[in-house]
């Protein structure tokens, strides 16, 4: 059983262009969040999605950011226009349901460097 | 605001000493605890959690956490550290008033051999 696979391991890009981040969950998870950690801090909530629906976004910076779970395929964490500020590690973990009754499984994480 | 506080950022030990790292967090509902570690250059792995039932938790590699009510905290303890524990840990909360997991700013311990 594979784990929740994230890709690309590192991505960079420069300023103004877009990023594009997957995560496929855990076979049989429904769940997934989305987290940045940004250098000697922890780990902040971006966002809780269940498939087809944001569930909740509040730690979406409210503009270039997106996160979308389609009814296949992976999650897609989307930034435009990318500034230097967005270089981070952005995690992603899935669980099968709500984490209340169970537990949430990371990713390796994807790192973007914005140059 | 839900918050949890780790009160130390970077711990040194060396190999057999004690290890106990704080974990504090604000919200005053019924809670979930879990500690993760993350190695170097790895995904955060799970430790051990708390859903209900004893408050004293056992997780992997000789780890335990003990959860005080009273105290809000649910700190992370293991009798004897190896050099293998270098890591940094994450103490993390879900509340279902806010339906995610929230995690403290993480503590880095470094085991000299």
């Amino acid at each position: 059983n594979a784990g929740v696979m994230q890709n690309p391991r590192h991505l960079v890009r420069r300023r103004g262009q877009e990023a594009r981040l997957r995560c496929s969950p855990m076979k049989g998870h429904s769940h997934v969040y989305w987290y940045r950690q940004l250098p000697e801090e922890g780990l902040k909530f971006m966002v809780y999605l269940q498939k087809e629906n944001i569930i909740d976004e509040s730690g979406m910076p409210k503009e270039r950011f997106s996160a979308e779970f389609p009814k296949e395929g992976p999650s897609i964490l989307r930034i435009q226009q990318v500034v230097r500020g967005d270089s981070a590690a952005y995690f992603c973990a899935s669980s099968p349901g709500q984490v209340a009754n169970t537990e949430a499984f990371f990713g390796q994480g994807t790192r973007l460097t914005v140059v | 605001a839900q918050s949890v506080s780790q009160h130390n950022h970077h711990v040194i030990l060396s190999e057999a000493a004690s290890l106990e790292l704080g974990c504090n967090y604000s919200y005053g509902g019924t809670v979930n605890l879990f500690w993760y570690v993350q190695y170097p250059g790895q995904h955060l792995q799970l430790l051990l959690k708390y859903f209900s039932g004893d408050p004293l938790v056992k997780g992997i590699k000789g780890f335990e956490a003990e959860f005080i009510k009273s105290k809000f905290s649910f700190n992370l303890r293991k009798p004897s550290v190896q050099w293998s524990d270098t890591a940094e840990y994450f103490c993390a909360v879900f509340s279902g008033g806010y339906n995610k997991l929230i995690f403290g700013a993480g503590t880095r311990l470094a085991v000299h051999p």
